[in-house]
Formats: C-alpha cells, sequence, structure tokens
C-alpha cells in the first residue's frame, strides 16, 4: 500500500538558517505533491503544489523539489524566523487520485529559534 | 476569502452517546472530508463527500457515518461515542483541481 515517511522527530534551527524537510513516498508515483503548514490548534493551510514534470517550486521563501527517481519531495525555508515555527504535512493523492483524496504525512514540527 | 467552519472547537460527550460534528463551507465545493487526527498518526480520512447526497468510505469508517443534505454542509456523526473515538476532528473542502481548504478542527473528548 502506499506509504508516506516524514521525519518524525523535531526539526531545531537557529533564526536566519534555512530549514529542509524530508517527504519520502514509497509503492506508487504520485502525479502531484502538495505541502501544508499546520499551527498547533488550528488545521493544515495549503503552501504549495509540485508536478512530477516539475523539478521545483518556489513561492517567497519557499522551495519544493520532487525527485521521482529517489520517490522524494524536499520543502526548504530559507532565511527561516521563529514565525515558521509549525509543523509541515506532505500530502501526495492517493493511488486512486479521485475526488482530490489525499495522504498525509504525520508531518515534521519546525522549531525556529532566535 | 475562503471559510470552513466547524461548529465546536471543543467537545465533551459520555461514551453511548450520539455525537454530531457539523461542517459548513462557503465555496460552493463539491467534494468535503472528514479527517481526524492523532499524535503521530497524521490525518486519517473518515469519510468524504464528492456531491449532495453522496458519500464514500476513507480508510476508517468504523463507528462513524455522515451526511450530506445540502452542498455546503457536511456532517460526521458518532453513532455511539467511545473513548477510543477522543481524538482532533478536521473537516476539509475542494473544488476541482484545487488544493484541500480546513476548518480549524472539533477536539473532541469522550469521557
Amino acid at each position: 500500500s502506499q506509504k508516506i515517511e516524514q521525519n518524525s522527530e523535531a526539526l531545531n534551527i537557529q533564526e536566519g538558517k534555512t530549514a529542509t524537510l524530508t517527504c519520502n513516498y514509497t509503492n506508487y508515483s504520485p502525479a502531484y505533491l502538495q505541502w501544508y503548514r499546520q499551527d498547533p490548534g488550528r488545521g493544515p493551510v495549503f503552501l504549495l503544489l509540485i508536478r512530477e514534470n516539475e523539478k521545483e517550486k518556489r513561492k517567497e521563501r519557499l522551495k519544493v523539489t520532487f525527485d521521482t527517481t529517489l520517490k522524494q519531495s524536499l520543502f526548504h525555508i530559507t532565511a527561516s524566523q521563529p514565525a515558521d515555527s509549525a509543523t509541515y504535512l506532505c500530502a501526495p493523492p492517493t493511488l486512486s487520485g479521485g475526488y482530490n483524496k489525499l495522504i498525509f504525512g504525520a508531518g515534521t514540527r519546525l522549531a525556529v529559534h532566535p | 476569502d475562503v471559510k470552513v467552519t466547524q461548529s465546536s472547537r471543543y467537545l465533551v460527550k459520555r461514551t453511548g452517546e450520539k455525537v454530531f460534528l457539523e461542517c459548513v463551507q462557503d465555496m460552493d465545493h463539491e467534494n468535503m472530508f472528514w479527517y481526524r487526527q492523532d499524535p503521530g498518526l497524521g490525518l486519517r480520512l473518515i469519510y468524504f463527500s464528492y456531491d449532495v447526497k453522496m458519500k464514500e468510505k476513507g480508510d476508517i469508517p468504523e463507528g462513524y457515518s455522515v451526511s450530506r443534505e445540502k452542498k455546503e454542509r457536511f456532517s460526521l456523526i458518532l453513532e455511539s461515542a467511545s473513548t477510543n473515538q477522543t481524538s482532533m476532528y478536521l473537516c476539509a473542502s475542494t473544488g476541482v483541481d484545487q488544493p484541500q481548504h480546513f476548518g480549524d478542527g472539533t477536539r473532541l473528548s469522550i469521557l
């Protein structure tokens, strides 16, 4: 069955550094992958979508890569700020892909320290 | 601005009660979803609906049912609440080829 893996341990970094979060998927090849941000006690908020024919996607300080050979997506936040502290979820579509159904990873918690 | 509203942020119920969680979206989206989120397990899909009166089981539908009588409203029903249904419940909606928009969740405690 499809499996999504994100680093379960929290990532602690210093303000101003680049944060890199990893999402690995197995047993299938999704046509796209989405990244969401979730703050404590809130619902996830969509950040970026990257398609299989796109190697890289950027939005302000965010960058996502999609390596279909390694079956991996990397999510980068450059010049990180304490306000970037949150849990980040990767979400490719399900194998059936219908109705925009997604599989969500468990998320990686990012803590940016001043 | 898009908005998905869940009726309660916090809810405490007793074992055996019938519990209703309500979700309303104002974006005229066809698809609506109910998830539960537990620490270390991520979001797990309970049920989803792709049209009024249509519903399909997700990955963990046991103990739950849903109702979608109007396009904007999707209700999750716990037929007979049990302690293992204590969780954060999240509702989401999406249109065709769009990302999912989430409500802020209902933290449900079953005592």
